[in-house]
C-alpha cells in the first residue's frame, strides 16, 4: 500500500520559518514526482508546489514563489517543503501528494497543519 | 492565468437522485481535467483525469464529460457515502496546477 506521512507542522509567528517532511512507502519513491497542495481552513484546496521525480524540475504557484522551497530525498523516500516569510494566509493544512502522468495526483497523505499567528 | 469556476458551490440531493455539477475554465483547456472528491477528515480522492477517464476503483456512477471550457461531472444515483466537496482541477499548464473553488454536496 501506498503510504505518505507528513510531519513537521506546528504554530510560527509571521515572518518566521517552517520545514515540512513526508515520508513515503510502499512504491518507488524515485520513480515519481511529488507536490505539496494545502487548504486553509474553511476554503478548498489550492495546489502550491511540484517536483519531479529526478528533483531536475520544480514548479510553485504564484502564492509561494520566492517563500517556498521543494526538495526530495531519494535515500530516505522524503519529501521536503522549506518554508520562509511565512504569513497568517499560509495557515493550512498541508498535504503531500504523489504525481502521475505529471497531470495528476493519485495518493495524499493526512496532512500536516500549520498555523501562522502571532 | 486560467481561472477555474465551478457551479453550484453547494447543493443538496436525496438517495438515488442524479447530481450534475459544473466546471468552467476561463479558456480552452481541451481535455486536462480531473475531479477529485474530498471527504470531511479524509484525503482527497482523485476520481476521474482527462476529463472522462474512470479512475481504477472509482465506481461507474461518477461519469465525467466536456473538453474546451465547459466540463460536467455527474453521480448518476447519489449514494450517502458520495457526502463530499468535488473539486474540478486543470492541467492544462502541466505540472501547474489549479483546483476550481469545489461544490458541497449534502443530502437532503
Amino acid at each position: 500500500d501506498v503510504h505518505l506521512v507528513e510531519s513537521g507542522g506546528g504554530l510560527v509567528k509571521p515572518g518566521g520559518s517552517l520545514r515540512l517532511s513526508c515520508v513515503a512507502s510502499g512504491f518507488t519513491f524515485s520513480s515519481y514526482s511529488m507536490n505539496w497542495v494545502r487548504q486553509a481552513p474553511g476554503k478548498g484546496l489550492e495546489w502550491i508546489a511540484y517536483i519531479s521525480s529526478s528533483g531536475r524540475y520544480i514548479y510553485y504557484a504564484d502564492s509561494v514563489e520566492g517563500r517556498f522551497t521543494i526538495s526530495r530525498d531519494h535515500a530516505t523516500n522524503s519529501l521536503f517543503l522549506e518554508m520562509n516569510s511565512l504569513r497568517a494566509d499560509d495557515t493550512a493544512l498541508y498535504y503531500c501528494a504523489r504525481g502521475r502522468l505529471v497531470t495528476l495526483q493519485d495518493a495524499w497523505g493526512q496532512g500536516t497543519l500549520v498555523t501562522v499567528s502571532s | 492565468d486560467i481561472q477555474m469556476t465551478q457551479s453550484p458551490s453547494s447543493l443538496s440531493a436525496s438517495v438515488g437522485d442524479r447530481v450534475t455539477i459544473t466546471c468552467q475554465a476561463s479558456q480552452d483547456i481541451s481535455s486536462s481535467l480531473n475531479w477529485y472528491q474530498h471527504k470531511p477528515g479524509k484525503v482527497p480522492r482523485l476520481l476521474i483525469r482527462d476529463a472522462s477517464k474512470l479512475e481504477s476503483g472509482v465506481p461507474s456512477r461518477f461519469v465525467g464529460s466536456g473538453s474546451g471550457t465547459t466540463f460536467t461531472f455527474t453521480i448518476t444515483s447519489l449514494q450517502p457515502e458520495d457526502i463530499a466537496t468535488y473539486y474540478c482541477q486543470q492541467y492544462d499548464n502541466h505540472p501547474r496546477f489549479i483546483f476550481g473553488p469545489g461544490t458541497k454536496v449534502d443530502l437532503k
